[in-house]
């Protein structure tokens, strides 16, 4: 079944402190793995895509890691800032046209 | 450029009526397509299209109905609203749906079906 899974479901840190967010996957044919980022009340926004041969790749404070052996990957978030709270989700493509959606990991950033 | 542009922003409705959920984008994308974003659950394709004149069912199309007459516009009908309707619902687009294209959403419409 194709699936895509994300740990924590929620996370709560402090303002400036690292965190990392989990997504492990079942969906087969792999074409990517993508990370949104979803503020309360708004769509989701792309953070990175990365395919097969990509092992990693930031977008600022953000840095996304995909080891396809093992079908994980994960969102680092270094220096945390208030605006980082949001949901995280976890997106794969399918063959080149479906998107498998995590149910994404809440974090809130506390000052 | 306002990207994909949903309307309403809210909507409250009883069960058995209809309404539209519209949906635009000014990127000249030809792909378009409608998720439901239920909680506790990952969001879900309802409807999709790869170009005008064209649309497909998705994961949970029924009780939904789509046309694509333009490029620019993809309206969400609901033909008699249930509450098991009642969610928040995101149009998409993107330039194709080849490989690495990057999808972009819309604002989101919540839905409350009483």
């Amino acid at each position: 079944k194709n699936q895509v899974e994300q740990s924590p479901q929620s996370l709560i840190i402090l303002e400036g402190k690292n965190c990392t967010l989990q997504c492990n996957y079942t969906v087969s044919p792999f074409s990517n793995l993508r990370w949104y980022k979803q503020d309360t009340g708004r769509g989701p926004v792309s953070l990175t895509i990365m395919t097969f041969s990509e092992n990693t790749k930031s977008n600022g404070r953000y840095t996304a890691t995909l080891d396809a052996d093992t079908k994980q990957s994960s969102l680092h978030i270094t220096a945390s800032q208030l605006s980082d709270s949001a949901s995280y989700i976890c997106v794969v493509m399918r063959n080149t046209d479906k998107l498998i959606f995590g149910t994404g990991t809440r974090l809130q950033v506390f000052p | 450029n306002a990207g994909v542009t949903q309307t309403p922003k809210f909507q409250v409705l009883k069960t058995g009526q209809s309404m539209t959920l519209q949906c635009a984008q000014d990127m000249n994308h030809e792909y378009m397509s409608w998720y439901r974003q239920d909680p506790g659950m990952g969001l879900r394709l309802i409807h999709y299209s790869v170009g005008a004149g064209i649309t497909d069912q998705g994961e949970v199309p029924n009780g939904y109905n789509v046309s694509r007459s333009t490029t620019e516009d993809f309206p969400l009908r609901l033909l008699s609203a249930a509450p098991s309707q009642t969610s928040v619902y995101f149009c998409a687009s993107s330039y194709s749906t080849e490989g690495n294209t990057e999808a972009f959403f819309g604002q989101g419409t919540r839905l409350t079906v009483v």
